[in-house]
């Protein structure tokens, strides 16, 4: 149990176009899930927190018009990243916690390797 | 500001030997730690959870809380090269509602046959 799907693994675009990845929760139902950025040799950093039906909380320093995050169903969360730039070439993970579960568990997607050229 | 501390390592054992992990956290005030494994290339993966302090054992793991002294630990008994990566400490500071995690910078450990 606890699976959570992210598409895609790995994207590669061009500067200035726009990329879209997609966060599921397979076996479970998640009204939060989380958005984090990981750069080579560097920890997690949480951009944003994704609740459904409501806008997202976004982190100090994160440009939530650069980074649109939807959140429409209890399964699905959505990151765009509009405008990519190298310097947004990154690993971008979410985390959904269990609707249900009485802990503040989160887990983890598998990640999209985002390079943009 | 909250904080997240983990020895930064690397950290190397040998096979059949006990890794000991460390992190300390700012906040007093936090209720949930949790310790991940991370492979290269790859996300985090949930080893356990700890809540209250004392001692929480899971076959080879065992994650220890005092939260008079801010600080959890995780020994990974006999050791295996399979459990060399990297170990992030996450705390959920100040046990807000809002169940955001802050975590460490990660311990990498390698454990050598």
């Amino acid at each position: 149990g606890a699976v959570v799907s992210q598409h895609p693994s790995w994207v590669i675009c061009k500067s200035g176009t726009s990329v879209k990845i997609e966060c599921r929760s397979l076996d479970f139902q998640a009204t939060t899930m989380f958005w984090y950025r990981q750069f080579p040799k560097q920890s997690l950093m949480l951009m944003a927190t994704s609740n459904e039906g409501s806008k997202a909380t976004y982190e100090q320093g994160v440009e939530k018009d650069k980074f649109l995050i939807n959140h429409a169903s209890l399964t699905l969360s959505t990151l765009t990243v509009t405008s990519a730039h190298p310097e947004d070439s990154s690993f971008y993970i979410c985390s959904a916690r269990d609707l249900l579960a009485s802990t503040d568990t989160q887990y983890f997607g598998p990640g999209t390797r985002l390079t943009v050229l | 500001q909250k904080e997240v501390e983990q020895n930064s390592g690397p950290l190397s054992v040998p096979e059949g030997a006990i890794a000991s992990l460390n992190c300390t956290y700012s906040d007093r005030g936090s209720q949930s730690f949790f310790w991940y494994r991370q492979y290269s290339g790859k996300s985090p993966e949930l080893i356990m959870f700890i809540y209250s302090n004392g001692d929480k054992e899971d076959g080879r793991f065992t994650a220890q809380l005092n939260k008079a002294s801010q600080y959890v630990s995780l020994l990974i008994r006999d050791s295996q090269p399979s459990d060399s990566a990297t170990y992030l400490c996450a705390v959920n500071l100040g046990g807000g509602s809002n169940y955001k995690l802050t975590f460490g910078k990660g311990t990498l450990l390698t454990v050598n046959p």
